[in-house]
C-alpha cells in the first residue's frame, strides 16, 4: 500500500533553516510528480512546491519562493523540502502528498500524516 | 492564479440532511480539473472527488460532485456521523490552489 512518511520537523528559531523529509513507498515514486502542502493553526491548505517526476522540474508558490526549496532522490524514494529563513508565519502542519505520473496535470491522490513545524523564539 | 472561494463558510446540519457546498472559481477551471478532499481533525485530507465529479476510490456513492467552468458543487445527499468534517475544494489545471475550506458540523 501507499505509504508518505514525514519527519524533521520541530521548534526552529525565526531566521534558522530546516529540512523535511518524506520516504515514500508502495508504488514506483520515481514515476510520480510530488508537493508539498502546508496547514497553519485553524486555517486551510497551501500549495506550496512541487517537483516533477524525474526532479528536472520545481515550481513554488509566491509565498515560499526563493526561501524554500523541493529536491528528490529516486534512488531513495525520498522527497525533501529544504526550509531557509523562517519566519512565525511559517508554523504549520508540513504534507507531502503525490502527484500525478509523469508531469501530468493532477489531484493528490495520497497524503503523508504531516510534520509540524514551530517557528517561535 | 485561481482563486478559490468556498462557501458556506460553516455548514450546520443534522445526521441525515442533505450538505451542498459550493466552491467558485476566480476563472476557469481548465478541463473542469477540480478536486473535492475531506479533512478531520488531527488527520491528512482525503480525496474524494476528482474531475469535478469522479468519486476516487472507496468513496461511498453519497457524495457527488457536479459542475463546471467555475461554479463547482459537492453534495452529500444524507449526512452520516462520520461525514461531519472540513471540506476543501482544490483546481490542478493551472498550478495548484485550495478554497478555504467548509466544515460542515452537527447541529
Amino acid at each position: 500500500q501507499v505509504q508518505l512518511v514525514e519527519s524533521g520537523g520541530g521548534v526552529v528559531q525565526p531566521g534558522r533553516s530546516l529540512r523535511l523529509s518524506c520516504a515514500a513507498s508502495g508504488f514506483t515514486f520515481g514515476d510520480y510528480a510530488m508537493h508539498w502542502v502546508r496547514q497553519a493553526p485553524g486555517k486551510g491548505l497551501e500549495w506550496l512546491a512541487v517537483i516533477s517526476y524525474d526532479g528536472t522540474h520545481q515550481y513554488y508558490a509566491d509565498s515560499v519562493k526563493g526561501r524554500f526549496t523541493i529536491s528528490r532522490d529516486n534512488s531513495k524514494t525520498t522527497l525533501y523540502l529544504q526550509l531557509n529563513s523562517l519566519r512565525p508565519e511559517d508554523t504549520a502542519v508540513y504534507y507531502c502528498a503525490r502527484g500525478g505520473e509523469q508531469w501530468r496535470p493532477a489531484y493528490f491522490d495520497y497524503w503523508g500524516q504531516g510534520i509540524l513545524v514551530t517557528v517561535s523564539s | 492564479e485561481i482563486v478559490l472561494t468556498q462557501s458556506p463558510g460553516t455548514l450546520s446540519l443534522s445526521p441525515g440532511e442533505r450538505a451542498t457546498l459550493s466552491c467558485r472559481a476566480s476563472q476557469s477551471v481548465s478541463s473542469n480539473f477540480l478536486a473535492w478532499y475531506q479533512q478531520k481533525p488531527g488527520q491528512a485530507p482525503r480525496l474524494l472527488i476528482y474531475g469535478a465529479s469522479r468519486r476516487a476510490t472507496g468513496i461511498p456513492d453519497r457524495f457527488s460532485g457536479s459542475g463546471s467552468g467555475t461554479d463547482f458543487t459537492l453534495t452529500i445527499s444524507r449526512l452520516e456521523p462520520e461525514d461531519f468534517a472540513v471540506y476543501h475544494c482544490q483546481q490542478y489545471g493551472s498550478m495548484w490552489t485550495f478554497g478555504q475550506g467548509t466544515k460542515v458540523e452537527i447541529k
